[in-house]
Formats: structure tokens, C-alpha cells, sequence
């Protein structure tokens, strides 16, 4: 079975703080891979979509990087904020799974002032 | 919330009872996309469409049915065989279902239902 995972369910960290999010995933054998945030009672937002050909994705103080061979992908955030705090999922999509995304459990990110 | 409108925020269901949780996009985008979410829990995906008059069962499907006449809107109805659907319901749509490399999905704001 193909399946996402994420590990530490929870995070929590002081302000200012640089900080990686794990996801690992069954099969390298995937199209792509993308990290969402989402903020409590509410939807997802996408924040990287990482194509299968591509080792890292970056916008502002979020890098995600992507390792098909080992089955893993991180997103790294820089200089953290109380702003940050959030659930970050990852989900992939697998080759053979139609087009549909996998998601992971998520990460609760809880950032300290 | 990009353009996809979910409605209501908060939904309540007695018990044998059907409900329907609509969503309604802007975007012009061929897909969408039904998920439930449990607490600590990934999404899981429930049903999906590519194209209009068309669509698909996802992972949990048993106890819900879907339609998708107009390319805007694709309501999801709870039935009473749904035996815990007390969840937050998230509806998405992607530009074109059948493209694999550069998917992003963009959701809803979601609808919480719960059990009476």
C-alpha cells in the first residue's frame, strides 16, 4: 500500500527559530509532491508543488527539497514566526494511484513569541 | 479561499437523515474533488471529477453520492448509510484532472459536520 507519512505529529519551537518538516512517502515512483498549510477550522492553502524532475522548490523563507530515491521530502522554514503556526500536510501523487494525492497526518507547527 | 466557495460552514444531521454540502468554483477548473478529514488525520479523498456528467469513487465513497451537472458546482450528499459522518469536509478543484506533473489543487474553507 502506498502511503504518506509525517513525523513529529506536533512541533514547537521559539521564535526566530530555523526549522525542517519531514514527509516520507512508500514508492519513488511518484508525479510530484506538494506541501499545504492549513490554519484551524479552515481549508488548504498550497505553499510548494515539487514536479518529479525537481530536487528543491523555494518561495520566500520556505524551501522544499525532494529525494525520489530515498523517499523523502522536507520543508525547511527560515527565521520562524508566531505567523507560521499552523498544520503542514504533505501529499503526493503516485503513478499508479489515477492522479489522485496522497496526504501524510500533517505536522501541528506551534511557534513560541 | 481561491475561488471555491463551500457552504455551510456548519452543518448538523439527525439521524437517517440526508444532507448536502455544496461547493461552488469560480475558476473554470475541469476538476474537483471531495475529501473528509479526521481529527489527526490525513485527507482521504471520497469522490472525484474530471469532467462534467462525469465522476469517480475515491478511498471512502460507501454512504455518499455525488453529481456534477454544471462545471462550477459539485455537491456531496451525506446519506443516512454514512454511519459516522461526523468530520470536516473539504471540497478542491484542480485546472485539468488528467495532468499529473504540475497538479495544485486549491481548496475550499471546508463545512464541519456533525451528528444530532
Amino acid at each position: 500500500k502506498q502511503e504518506v507519512t509525517q513525523i513529529p505529529a506536533a512541533l514547537s519551537v521559539p521564535e526566530g527559530e530555523n526549522l525542517v518538516l519531514n514527509c516520507s512517502f512508500t514508492d519513488s515512483a511518484i508525479y510530484n509532491l506538494q506541501w499545504f498549510r492549513q490554519d484551524p477550522g479552515k481549508g488548504l492553502t498550497s505553499l510548494l508543488l515539487i514536479q518529479s524532475s525537481q530536487r528543491e522548490q523555494t518561495s520566500g523563507r520556505l524551501n522544499a527539497s525532494l529525494d525520489k530515491s530515498s523517499g523523502r521530502s522536507t520543508l525547511y522554514i527560515a527565521a520562524s514566526q508566531p505567523g507560521d503556526s499552523a498544520t503542514y500536510l504533505c501529499a503526493v501523487i503516485f503513478y499508479n494511484q489515477g492522479g489522485k494525492l496522497i496526504f501524510g497526518q500533517g505536522t501541528e507547527l506551534s511557534v513560541k513569541p | 479561499d481561491g475561488g471555491i466557495t463551500q457552504s455551510p460552514k456548519y452543518l448538523f444531521r439527525k439521524e437517517g437523515q440526508n444532507v448536502t454540502l455544496s461547493c461552488e468554483q469560480n475558476l473554470n477548473h475541469d476538476a474537483m474533488y471531495w475529501y473528509r478529514q479526521d481529527p489527526g488525520q490525513g485527507l482521504r479523498l471520497i469522490y472525484y471529477s474530471q469532467i462534467v456528467n462525469d465522476f469517480q469513487k475515491g478511498d471512502i465513497a460507501e454512504g455518499y453520492s455525488v453529481s456534477r451537472e454544471k462545471k462550477e458546482s459539485f455537491p456531496l450528499t451525506v446519506t443516512s448509510a454514512q454511519k459516522n459522518p461526523t468530520a470536516f469536509y473539504l471540497c478542491a478543484s484542480s485546472m485539468d484532472g488528467t495532468r499529473r506533473t504540475n497538479e495544485k489543487l486549491f481548496f475550499g474553507s471546508g463545512t464541519q459536520l456533525s451528528v444530532l
